[in-house]
């Protein structure tokens, strides 16, 4: 399978800004999404990045640069209800996709 | 709001079993895929299905494996003969559109071999 890396575990105080780096190998990309998932449930999606550049979405918003084979997820005015593991996810071949471990994000008060 | 539903949401079989686990996708969505996660490990892919035929499929996804759309709304995964390290959560997802489709996951069925 494609090799996607994201840090294990990050922490983050409540109403700070947070980024979630996520690296992937090129080779093969279509595009790549970023999922929520608290534990015990299922994912939620959030976003989803093909071309070059900064896509917002309210609080959240999520970079992609397919030449170095590197994207972010960036959490603004994070709150408690944001500590959830976040999924970046690459699609290849058009409809085959590979999940990174996941980044557990705690956020304090 | 429409949601991907999925049963049971729990399953305890016997090795060597087969289990069939049933998903009901949203309804005007046309691609269907199904995922597994193993407790405290990454989200895998399994595989994607698309017009009746499987679109692309994973390592995972070996003879044990087979989906089924039986009729216009439920989505089946089938695992033949089971094996202990088939225990895990597995989701199922729809979307609209392929690959640039936002997915929606069910909330999973948890699949306990013993």
């Amino acid at each position: 399978g494609q090799n996607i890396d994201q840090p294990t575990e990050m922490t983050a105080t409540e109403g700070a800004i947070v980024q979630i780096n996520c690296t992937y190998q090129t080779s093969g990309f279509n595009g790549l999404f970023w999922y929520q998932q608290h534990a015990g449930e299922a994912p939620t999606f959030l976003s989803y990045n093909v071309l070059d550049g900064l896509e917002e979405k309210g609080r959240f918003s999520s970079f992609l640069s397919r030449s170095k084979g590197y994207s972010y997820l960036l959490l603004k005015e994070l709150q408690m209800k944001d500590s959830a593991s976040y999924l970046c996810a690459g699609v290849y071949n058009f409809n085959k996709f590979y999940f990174g471990s996941g980044t557990k994000l705690n956020v304090k008060p | 709001e429409p949601e991907v539903t999925q049963t049971p949401s729990h399953q305890v079989t016997q090795m060597g079993q087969e289990v069939i686990l049933r998903c009901v996708p949203i309804s005007n969505h046309l691609y269907f895929y199904w995922y597994r996660q193993i407790l405290g490990q990454k989200v895998e892919f399994l595989v994607s299905f698309y017009n009746n035929e499987i679109s692309e499929k994973s390592e995972i996804f070996d003879d044990q494996f087979s989906v089924e759309r039986p009729d216009g709304s439920n989505f089946t995964l089938k695992i033949r003969s089971t094996k202990l390290e088939d225990s895990a959560m597995y989701f199922c997802a729809s979307a609209i559109s392929g690959q640039q489709g936002e997915q929606y996951f069910g909330p999973g069925t948890r699949l306990t071999v013993t």
